[in-house]
């Protein structure tokens, strides 16, 4: 069965700094494309990232871009997310994400919710 | 960037009916690069369509996507009570970004 599971997601000030990771099981992780996608409370869904197989291609969408790093460690079946200088809208459900075909997704962890506040 | 645009905002239907979704894309899709999600209160979204057209695994023949270049339709042919949900479509063409629209509900009348 194939699982994605996310953690890392907590309450952070503006400027902060947060890593989130995703473990990923019941597949050949190393394999397939992987996003990330963020869901605002309320609001609707947000590419924010998408990564290769191996890493070697990444994208960001521009409400992230030099603030956020996406990466992947194959050996250990994981996906990261690295989050520098926060913003209040930044605020949201993060969901990791296997890649189908690019950047569309057929399996979704069930999020894990990064809460930017003072 | 493409922008999408979905409409209409809320569709509120009954058990049995068929509800028609619109995706408008603001340039053309290439290659029908265009998706479908269904996403329910407190779950993650679920892969409907993909390539436009194409069912995800396990989605039952009751759901179908159709169109080209900018017009893309989500039909579900007879609703069933479990249907009724937050309906998303992405654009995943060659060049980033991957865009959702903002969204269709898909209230009980």
């Amino acid at each position: 069965e194939v699982q994605l599971v996310e953690s890392g997601g907590a309450l952070v000030q503006p400027g902060g700094s947060l890593r989130l990771s995703c473990a990923a099981s019941g597949f050949s992780f190393s394999s397939y494309e992987m996003n990330w996608v963020r869901q605002a409370p309320g609001k609707g869904l947000e590419w924010i990232s998408y990564i290769s197989s191996s890493g070697s291609i990444i994208y960001y969408a521009d409400s992230v871009k030099g603030r956020f790093t996406i990466s992947r460690d194959n050996a250990k079946n994981s996906l990261y997310l690295q989050m520098h200088s926060l913003r209040d809208e930044d605020t949201a459900v993060y969901y990791c994400a296997r890649g189908y075909v690019a950047a569309v997704s057929d399996y979704w962890g069930q999020g894990t919710l990064v809460t930017v506040s003072s | 960037e493409i922008v999408l645009t979905q409409s209409p905002g809320t569709l509120s239907l009954s058990p049995g009916e068929r509800a028609t979704l619109s995706c408008r894309a603001s340039q053309s899709i290439s290659t029908s690069y265009l998706a479908w999600y269904q996403q329910k209160p407190g779950q993650a979204p679920r892969l409907l369509i993909y390539g436009a057209s194409s069912r995800a695994t396990g989605i039952p023949d009751r759901f179908s996507g159709s169109g080209s270049g900018t017009d893309f339709t989500l039909t579900i042919s007879r609703l069933e009570p479990e249907d009724f949900a937050v309906y998303y479509c992405q654009q995943y063409g060659s060049s980033p970004p991957y865009p959702f629209g903002q969204g269709t509900k898909l209230e009980i009348k």
